[in-house]
């Protein structure tokens, strides 16, 4: 079955510019998170969403930070003018429920130069 | 959310029952034990949880102990492909904030053949 899919795989940009991540979840999944992943380290966690609604932003490490999900669907990550410390893989997760498993895609590695 | 102790490494024949520990001593009534694993490049896996009996599914066992304090988690024959990063979570279920995961390092799981 169709899990969360996340894109691009891999994203190279060069420092100062702008990136957007796309993350698709699972289809009638409600809750939709991100989390950031460095190198050799757990998961760390981003932002929530319900449905449309985003409900805890409190891992974003800064305001050049943005996260939406405009239609309760798909989301989208947004860096701007990113910076070498940005460099990261991005996990997704969707869930029907809080209460319920969190189901990951296989991330964004982005790089920055 | 209570804090999980896990090995850093462990090895394990193909063939055979992998068992990996982990100590939740500081947990609480309405904690549950989540187990999750991440396989080389790709993202966290859900494998099992339980509260306080053990639990079983087509993946893997749970075993905890009859205190709550450590639990562990059994995948019965091993293959080359159980090669992966298993990491024990201990979070609330039902309201509040407690949809974050919270990731340690994990234990590193080595299948040889």
């Amino acid at each position: 079955g169709a899990g969360v899919s996340q894109s691009p795989r891999y994203k190279v940009a060069k420092r100062g510019q702008d990136v957007a991540l796309r993350c698709d979840p699972i289809s009638g999944h409600v809750s939709l998170f991100w989390y950031q992943q460095a190198l050799g380290q757990g998961p760390e966690f981003l932002t929530y969403f319900q449905n449309e609604a985003q409900l805890d932003k409190s891992g974003l490490p800064s305001d050049r930070f943005f996260a939406e999900r405009p239609e309760g669907s798909v989301s989208t990550l947004k860096i701007q003018r990113t910076q070498q410390e940005d460099s990261a893989v991005y996990l997704c997760a969707s869930s029907l429920g809080t209460d319920q498993p969190q189901h990951f895609g296989d991330g964004t590695r982005l790089s920055i130069l | 959310d209570a804090k999980t102790t896990q090995p850093t490494s462990m090895d394990c024949a193909e063939g055979r029952a992998a068992n990996l520990p982990c100590n939740h001593s500081t947990i609480s009534g309405n904690e549950y034990v989540y187990w999750y694993r991440q396989i080389h490049s790709q993202g966290p896996q859900y494998i099992i949880h339980g509260l306080k009996n053990n639990e079983t599914n087509e993946m893997a066992s749970l075993i905890i102990t009859e205190d709550r304090k450590s639990s562990t988690l059994i995948l019965p024959h091993a293959t080359l492909r159980d090669t992966a990063v298993y990491y024990c979570i201990v979070r609330v279920v039902g309201g509040g904030s407690n949809y974050k995961l919270t990731f340690g390092k994990g234990t590193l799981l080595t299948v040889n053949p």
